[in-house]
C-alpha cells in the first residue's frame, strides 16, 4: 500500500540555520506529494505540493523536490526564523483520494 | 470566505459514552473527508464522503464508528462506547471537486480539529 516515512524528531536548530527534513515514499502509480504544516494552536496547513516528478514545490521560502528516481520529498529551507517553529507532516495523495501522512516532525527554531 | 469548521472543538467523555462530532465543510466543495491524529502521530484517513454519499470507509476502525453526511454538506462522525484508545483529534477536511476533478479541485482544506479526550 502506500506509506510516508518522514524523518525522526524533534528537530532544533538555530536562527538562519539551514533545514532539511527527509520524507521517503512508497505508492503505485504516480501520486501528488505535499508537506503540510501545523503551526501552535492551529489547523494543518498546507505549505507547498508538487504534482509530478522533478517539479519543485515552493512557498514561504520552503522548496520540496518531488524526485521519482529516490522516491524523496525532502522539504529544505535556507535560512529558518523562529516563526517557522511548526509540525511539518509530509503526504501524498492519488487524485482525488484520502492523503497519507508521514508521522510528522516537531521543529523548533531557537533564536 | 468561510473555511471548514468543526465543533465542538474539545469534548471529553466518559468511558462508555457516545459522542458525536460536527463538521461544516466550505460552501460548495462536493468532497469531506475524516481523519483521525493521534497524540504525537499523523493524520490516518477514516472515511470519505462525495456529497452525500460514502464512497470509502475503509479507515474506520470498529463499528462503533459511523459517519454520515445526510444533505451532502455537514457530516458527522459519531462514535459509540466510547474507550480509552479513540482519544485523539479528529480533523475534517473537505475538497471542491469529486473524483473526475483535477489537482486544484482535489486540495484538501482542514479544519481545525475536534479533540476528543476518553476518561
Amino acid at each position: 500500500g502506500n506509506s510516508v516515512t518522514q524523518m525522526e524528531g524533534p528537530v532544533t536548530l538555530s536562527e538562519e540555520a539551514f533545514l532539511t527534513i527527509n520524507c521517503t515514499y512508497t505508492a503505485t502509480g504516480y501520486p501528488s506529494l505535499f508537506w503540510y504544516v501545523q503551526y501552535p494552536g492551529e489547523g494543518l496547513q498546507l505549505l507547498l505540493k508538487a504534482t509530478k516528478a522533478d517539479d519543485k514545490g515552493s512557498n514561504k521560502g520552503f522548496e520540496a523536490t518531488y524526485r521519482k528516481e529516490t522516491t524523496s520529498f525532502h522539504l529544505e529551507k535556507g535560512s529558518v526564523q523562529v516563526s517557522d517553529s511548526a509540525v511539518y507532516f509530509c503526504a501524498l495523495r492519488r487524485g482525488a483520494q484520502k492523503l497519507v501522512f508521514g508521522q510528522g516532525t516537531r521543529l523548533t527554531i531557537n533564536p | 470566505g468561510a473555511g471548514v469548521s468543526q465543533s465542538p472543538r474539545y469534548k471529553v467523555a466518559k468511558r462508555g459514552q457516545d459522542v458525536a462530532l460536527r463538521c461544516d465543510p466550505i460552501s460548495g466543495h462536493v468532497s469531506l473527508f475524516w481523519y483521525q491524529q493521534a497524540l504525537g502521530q499523523g493524520p490516518e484517513f477514516l472515511t470519505y464522503f462525495q456529497n452525500e454519499a460514502q464512497l470509502d470507509k475503509s479507515g474506520l476502525p470498529s463499528d462503533r464508528f459511523f459517519a454520515e453526511r445526510p444533505e451532502g454538506s455537514v457530516s458527522t462522525l459519531k462514535i459509540q462506547r466510547t474507550q480509552q484508545e479513540d482519544s485523539a483529534v479528529y480533523l475534517c477536511a473537505s475538497s471542491l471537486g469529486g473524483l473526475a476533478g483535477g489537482d486544484t479541485y482535489n486540495e484538501q482544506f482542514f479544519g481545525p480539529g475536534t479533540r476528543l479526550t476518553v476518561l
